[in-house]
């Protein structure tokens, strides 16, 4: 039971380019969230999903998108990657209401 | 607005307790959430407490909710050099995602 899993661990990118990051979680959940980690700024979220097929936009969408086909899996899709979005990314999946399990993050830098 | 504060940093001595304080916005939150996060880890949810209740407790750790301020703390008893580490609050909020604080940077003496 490996709980929620997100490959790759660390990534650079060049100034332009693009790249899917994946979350993948075994335990049925409903919920799944991306979200940006910067220091003092905690995590903020940028799209999140409430089940299969379904996406919604969080705090701060720009310059992302997502695709939820199964329903356990969550892919981040970055089109042309700049600077501002070197960041820890993380993943998360939950039920409705209940504790949200964290992957252990994805370290993005863009040069 | 959905918006959730915190203060950086905390600097206790081991076996003092610690208070961690944070305040929200939406009134339409219906769980609030402490997790804890070590270096180099993803987050880990240490406790929950529903928006109808005033107090939470669960061994060392004391939630208290505050409604009408919309404020909450988390109280850990005999703080312990393990309990080093970025401590959030987040709030469940109406679209049914989660909203964190800036996080609270918990450094613990021996």
């Amino acid at each position: 039971n490996a709980g929620v899993t997100q490959t790759p661990k660390f990534r650079v990118l060049k100034t332009g380019q693009s790249m899917t990051l994946l979350c993948a979680q075994d335990m049925n959940h409903e919920y799944m969230y991306w979200y940006r980690q910067d220091p003092g700024m905690g995590l903020r979220l940028i799209h999140y999903s409430v089940g299969e097929g379904t996406t919604a936009k969080g705090e701060v969408p720009d310059g992302y998108n997502v695709s939820r086909l199964k329903k356990q899996n969550f892919l981040l899709g970055l089109e042309s990657a700049a600077p501002s979005q070197t960041s820890v990314y993380f993943c998360a999946s939950s039920w409705e209401y209940t504790e949200a399990f964290f992957g252990q993050g994805t370290r993005l830098t863009v040069v | 607005g959905e918006d959730v504060e915190q203060s950086l940093f905390l600097s206790v001595r081991e076996g003092d307790s610690s208070v961690i304080n944070c305040t929200y916005t939406d009134s339409s939150s219906t769980y609030l959430y402490w997790y804890k996060q070590e270096p180099g880890a993803g987050l880990q949810l240490l406790t929950y407490i529903f928006s109808n209740m005033d107090m939470k407790q669960d061994q060392r750790l004391t939630v208290l909710l505050n409604k009408k301020d919309k404020h909450l703390s988390l109280r850990i008893a005999d703080t312990q050099t393990g309990d080093s580490a970025i401590y959030f609050c987040a709030e469940l909020t109406g679209r049914r995602a989660l909203t964190f604080g800036s996080g609270t940077r918990l450094q613990v003496q021996p």
